[in-house]
């Protein structure tokens, strides 16, 4: 069965550090990528998507993800990180042409000033 | 607006009483989801209806779960007879195509008592 692992549940950085959440993919075929962002009682942002083409996808609010087909992995990256950016953030894989979304456990994100 | 929609934002009920949730979409977009957040279960596909085709219900956790999209907009989750294991909160998603990504509301926050 498909499945999405985010193996950090919390994750601590310092204003202005960069920052690397790891999200590793089972399915059988290229699938869809995405990360959200999700603060207290809000519903999900999207910050990027891989559908094909460059592997190296931009999203809003600074982020990057690289899509590595040989490790199954989708990183979001962001080189320098705001406190605004503490949330919960999740990876998800799309099926069958992008829906159905199935979603990792999430990462929480804290920013220490 | 100019986002998804989703009313109530809160709703409290007493264990056995019906329940019913409803989701306005963005305007234009064919392709509704719902999708269950839970503590125990994280985020959990409901449902899919795309146009005027067959919904995929093949997410729904029981019987006792059904939705409908009317006039292809709007869209109602009901729940029948609710149990505490149905406490979570309910997102809604809509996309342009089923292929696009999805902009999700800010969710309905169901509690049984």
């Amino acid at each position: 069965a498909q499945s999405v692992t985010q193996p950090d549940i919390h994750i601590t950085v310092s204003e202005g550090a960069s920052l690397e959440l790891r999200c590793n993919y089972s399915y059988g075929a290229t699938p869809y990528l995405f990360w959200y962002v999700q603060s207290p009682g809000q519903g999900l942002q999207l910050l990027l998507k891989y559908f094909s083409g460059d592997t190296l996808v931009q999203g809003i609010k600074g982020f990057e993800a690289e899509f590595k087909r040989s490790q199954s992995s989708f990183n979001l990256r962001k080189p320098s990180v705001h406190w605004s950016d503490a949330a919960e953030y999740f990876c998800a894989v799309g099926l069958e042409y992008g829906n159905k979304l199935v979603f990792g456990a999430g990462t929480i994100l804290r920013v220490k000033s | 607006g100019a986002g998804v929609s989703q009313s109530p934002s809160n709703k409290v009920t007493e264990k056995g009483k019906d329940v019913e949730l409803r989701c306005d979409p963005i305007s234009g977009h064919t392709a509704l989801y719902w999708y269950r957040q839970s503590l125990g279960q994280g985020l959990e596909f409901l449902i899919y209806f795309q146009g005027n085709s067959a919904p995929d219900k093949s997410g729904l956790p029981s019987d006792r779960f059904s939705a409908e999209r009317t006039g292809g907009s709007v869209s109602t989750l009901t729940i029948q007879r609710t149990q505490q294991e149905d406490s979570a909160v309910y997102l809604c998603a809509s996309s342009l195509e089923a292929d696009q990504p999805q902009h999700f509301g800010d969710g309905t926050r169901l509690s049984i008592l």
